[in-house]
């Protein structure tokens, strides 16, 4: 198995950009988990979703953060327009049912917004 | 909602020497418990998990970590560590109510010395 899948590893853009970060979860996982890394603020979760459904994206900071789950097999998180705090690693994650498993963990992408 | 402290930041240790990293949770249900290991520049990866049952939990390269309800603690151990083990330990928690998504310490870097 490949693992959870992430791209880009790495961006680099500007302010005002648009960002795309995409993730691939586990074949046969039902539950998708964004979450951001920063210095200040630690891991935090920024959405998650049950069946490709959002199920609670309380941790989205603000309108300029989407994210979508078009299918069971891939998800979105887009910034627009990107600010230079939202410099961070975004991880996403995958975890099969029921409630309680481990979750899965891809290598991040590492986002700097100049 | 739940809460985690990790109260230690740094936790400098010899090699081959015991290590305990400390993990305290607030939360009005039940949960259930986590540490993952973050090496430096990737993603998280399970090292134990507390579900229910047996309160002393075995992981993986040594590790072990006790559920001290009364306590809300959730402390990891190693008896004797090794270079390799020098990364960020993050415990986690997540509620028994459905909700899937983990909430993280801020993390404990250990820091193994030759």
């Amino acid at each position: 198995d490949a693992g959870v899948i992430q791209s880009p590893r790495h961006e680099v853009t500007e302010m005002g950009q648009e960002v795309t970060l995409r993730c691939k979860p586990i074949s046969g996982h039902n539950s998708l988990f964004w979450y951001r890394q920063t210095m200040m603020r630690g891991l935090e979760l920024l959405i998650y979703f049950n069946n490709n459904v959002p199920i609670d994206d309380s941790g989205m900071p603000e309108d300029r953060f989407s994210a979508k789950m078009p299918n069971a097999s891939f998800s979105t998180l887009k910034i627009q327009p990107s600010e230079p705090r939202d410099s961070a690693v975004y991880f996403c994650a995958s975890s099969p049912g029921p409630h309680g498993n481990e979750q899965f963990f891809g290598p991040g992408t590492r986002l700097t917004v100049l | 909602a739940q809460s985690v402290t990790q109260l230690d930041s740094q936790v400098p240790v010899f090699e081959e020497a015991p290590v305990e990293l400390r993990c305290n949770y607030s939360s009005s249900v039940s949960v259930y418990l986590f540490w993952y290991v973050q090496y430096p520049n990737q993603g998280l990866q399970l090292l134990l998990k507390y579900l229910s049952g047996s309160t002393l939990v075995k992981g993986i390269n040594g590790f072990e970590a006790e559920f001290n309800k009364s306590q809300t603690s959730f402390h990891l151990r190693k008896p004797s560590v090794h270079i390799s083990d020098t990364a960020e330990y993050f415990c986690a928690v997540s509620e028994d109510t459905g909700r899937r998504a983990l909430t993280f310490g801020s993390g404990t870097r250990l820091q193994v010395q030759p």
